[in-house]
């Protein structure tokens, strides 16, 4: 099946500070990818969509201002977390969508989870 | 808005028996995808089956397999002979078209050997 890489894997910051997580589709071309965050023993939130050469689409309640989305080609997204504080706390999750496939199916990365001090 | 309810916030089976997770949607569209996932301690979200609603067909991936009950709206995964290796969190998932998959609260799965 379609490869989708996160890194880091972990990253611990210090409040302030901003975080880039890369997400990668391996070996296919990913017109969308999706971005989604995760509390303990919680269901994923979906935060934004982010399709390539075009601003991404944030759910409500999400800062776009805090959560900058990138998603400059057809294999590379990054989430980036700006003034990272102790409540951004959290495991991320990207996903791809296959590009031509009927059932569109998305696949999901590894997770990255981010720890704010 | 579409909803996902999974009623079951954890089940248990012992090895080798066999388990039924719930899951129950909400739309007002008749084609659509229902999908469950499989998330293990590593957090990897994992496909384990996908069921087109326009196919009376419930589909089967060896030993995991749904009950889809259109007009319920039901959408039942049955996992037989299981292993330790099924234990995880289970999350049951609608989407319609090319929009967003819309996720269930999730049902925690326990293996006992």
């Amino acid at each position: 099946g379609a490869v989708v890489s996160q890194h880091p894997s972990r990253v611990i910051c210090k409040s302030g500070t901003s975080v880039k997580i890369e997400c990668r589709s391996l070996d296919f071309q990913a017109t969308t990818m999706f971005w989604y965050r995760q509390f303990p023993k919680q269901s994923l939130m979906l935060m934004a969509t982010s399709n390539e050469g075009s601003k991404a689409t944030y759910e409500q309640g999400v800062e776009k201002d805090k959560f900058l989305i990138n998603h400059a080609s057809l294999t590379l997204s990054t989430l980036t977390v700006t003034s990272a504080h102790p409540e951004d706390s959290s495991f991320y999750i990207c996903s791809a969508r296959v590009l031509g496939q009927g059932s569109n199916e998305q696949f999901f990365g590894p997770g990255t989870r981010l720890t704010v001090l | 808005a579409q909803t996902v309810t999974q009623s079951q916030p954890e089940m248990s089976v012992q090895e080798a028996e066999t388990v039924t997770l719930s899951c129950t949607y909400d739309t007002s569209e008749s084609d659509y995808y229902l999908f469950w996932y499989k998330q293990p301690p590593s957090r990897q979200m994992i496909l384990v089956i996908r069921q087109e609603a326009y196919k009376q067909q419930n589909a089967t991936e060896n030993r995991f397999s749904v009950n889809f009950q259109k007009a319920a709206k039901s959408f039942s995964l049955k996992i037989s002979d299981s292993q330790l290796g099924d234990a995880a969190m289970y999350f049951c998932a609608y989407r319609k078209g090319y929009s967003t998959l819309t996720f269930g609260k999730g049902t925690m799965l326990l293996v006992s050997p």
